[in-house]
């Protein structure tokens, strides 16, 4: 089965300091993965995602996400946060089936902080 | 171009009684989807239509039924209304192509079953 862990409920980080939301994943085969972040009473909107290619992939907003094969990880970082980067965070994967290959998978959310 | 609009934004309904959520999209998008979040869950896939006129079950499909009416819209029925269906519901659509991964989410639709 398809899964995503996102092992952190929160994460706080001052204002300018590196933050790094993480995510693990379980597929069969090669993953599709995306994070997207939620702003309070808001839908989710697609950050970025990994499809082939560059371990490091680059987003909106000045985030990126590295891709670890080995790890079977996909944390999103950014080098300088922001208050403003104070949201929800989430991970996803692919279903890689051909039958269910519109299903997505997402974690449970990760909770970023970002004091001044 | 409002991209993925849904109504309502708040419901509040008692058990038994039946509702539904619409949702439509300006984007000429193929693919659309129904998930509820749930605290600490994440989102939950109910339903997904790949295609006009075709529709699929997802992760928690139970209590639930759709409809894709033509290309634009998707709606989210709940014949009988249970209070483990309180949650925020997200519609969300995906347009074939290169860019066929990414979600373009709505802004939610807020249900409380009593």
């Amino acid at each position: 089965a398809q899964s995503v862990a996102q092992p952190e409920d929160q994460v706080n980080v001052a204002e300018g300091n590196p933050l790094t939301v993480k995510c693990t994943y379980s597929v069969s085969g090669n993953p599709y993965l995306f994070w997207y972040v939620q702003y309070p009473n808001r839908g989710l909107q697609f950050l970025l995602k990994y499809i082939t290619g560059d371990n490091l992939v680059k987003g909106s907003y000045g985030f990126e996400a590295e891709f670890n094969k080995s790890q079977t990880s996909f944390h999103l970082k950014k080098p300088s946060a922001l208050v403003s980067d104070s949201a929800l965070y989430f991970c996803a994967v692919r279903d890689m089936k051909l039958y269910n290959f519109n299903k997505f998978y997402f974690g449970s959310g990760t909770k970023l902080n970002v004091k001044p | 171009n409002a991209g993925v609009t849904q109504t309502p934004k708040f419901q509040v309904l008692k058990t038994g009684q039946s509702m539904t959520l619409q949702c439509a999209q300006d984007m000429n998008h193929n693919s659309m989807y129904w998930y509820r979040q749930d605290p600490g869950m994440g989102l939950r896939l109910i339903y997904y239509s790949a295609s006009e006129g075709t529709t699929d079950k997802g992760e928690v499909p139970n209590g639930y039924n759709v409809s894709r009416l033509n290309k634009r819209e998707f709606s989210l029925r709940l014949e009988s209304a249970a209070p483990s269906q309180t949650s925020v519901y997200f519609c969300a659509s995906s347009p074939r192509g290169r860019d066929t991964d990414t979600q373009y989410f709505g802004p939610g639709t807020r249900l409380t079953v009593l």
